[in-house]
C-alpha cells in the first residue's frame, strides 16, 4: 500500500513564525501535491511538483513556498504565518499520468494565533 | 478552466436505503472524474474513477458512479447505505495537470 506521511497531525504557531510542513511518500511517485482544506471550499491546490526541484503554482500559492530536494519528500513552507492560514493541510502523491488517483496523507491541522 | 459542483452540503439517508451524492462538472476536453471519501480526522481515500468506457463505474465499499456526458454529471450511488458510510465525500475532475475538487458533501446515514 502507498503510504503518505505528514510530519505533524496538529500544529499551533504564532503570527509571523516560519512554519515547515513535511510530507514523505514511499511509492516512488513522480507527482506530489499540497492542498489546504477549508469547510465548504473543498480542497484547493497550493503547489505541486512533478519532479525533484520542479514546482508549479496551484490555485492559491500566495504566502506559501515549497521545496522538493528528494523524490520522496515535499515540504510546504509558510514564510511568515498569518491567521488566515489556519487550515487543514493535506499532502498527496501520484504517478505521472493525469488519470491516476492521488494518495493522501492524514493531514496537518495548523492553527495560527 | 475546470470546475466541480456538489450541490448538496449534506445528504441524510436511513440505513438500508439507497443513496445518491450528486456531482456536476465543467471542463474542456475529456474529463477524468474521481470520488474520494474522508472519514473523521483522516486524509482522503480514493473510491473510484472514470477514465473512459462503461459509464457505470464500480469502486470500493460497494459504491458506484454513473458518468453522464450530456448532463456533465458523475453521481455517486450505493444500493444500500450503512451507518459506517457516514463521511465527507468529494468529487474531483482532472482535465489537465491538476485535480479540481468540489466543496464536499457530508453523508449522514441514520440507523
Amino acid at each position: 500500500d502507498v503510504k503518505v506521511t505528514q510530519s505533524s497531525r496538529y500544529l499551533v504557531k504564532r503570527t509571523g513564525e516560519k512554519v515547515f510542513l513535511e510530507c514523505v511518500q514511499d511509492m516512488d511517485h513522480e507527482n506530489m501535491f499540497w492542498y489546504r482544506q477549508d469547510p465548504g471550499l473543498g480542497l484547493r491546490l497550493i503547489y505541486f511538483s512533478y519532479d525533484v526541484k520542479m514546482k508549479e503554482k496551484g490555485d492559491i500559492p500566495e504566502g506559501y513556498s515549497v521545496s522538493r530536494e528528494k523524490k520522496e519528500r515535499f515540504s510546504l513552507i509558510l514564510e511568515s504565518a498569518s491567521t488566515n492560514q489556519t487550515s487543514m493541510y493535506l499532502c498527496a502523491s501520484s504517478l505521472v499520468t493525469v488519470y491516476n488517483e492521488q494518495f493522501f496523507g492524514p493531514g496537518t491541522r495548523l492553527t495560527v494565533l | 478552466a475546470q470546475s466541480v459542483a456538489q450541490p448538496e452540503d449534506q445528504v441524510n439517508v436511513a440505513e438500508g436505503n439507497p443513496l445518491t451524492v450528486k456531482c456536476t462538472y465543467s471542463v474542456s476536453g475529456n474529463p477524468y472524474l474521481f470520488w474520494y471519501v474522508q472519514y473523521p480526522n483522516r486524509g482522503l481515500q480514493f473510491l473510484l474513477k472514470y477514465i473512459t468506457g462503461d459509464n457505470l463505474v464500480k469502486g470500493s465499499y460497494g459504491f458506484e458512479a454513473e458518468f453522464n456526458k450530456s448532463q456533465t454529471s458523475f453521481h455517486l450511488k450505493k444500493p444500500s447505505a450503512l451507518v459506517s458510510d457516514s463521511a465527507l465525500y468529494f468529487c474531483a475532475v482532472n482535465a489537465g495537470n491538476m485535480l479540481t475538487f468540489g466543496g464536499g458533501t457530508r453523508l449522514m446515514v441514520k440507523p
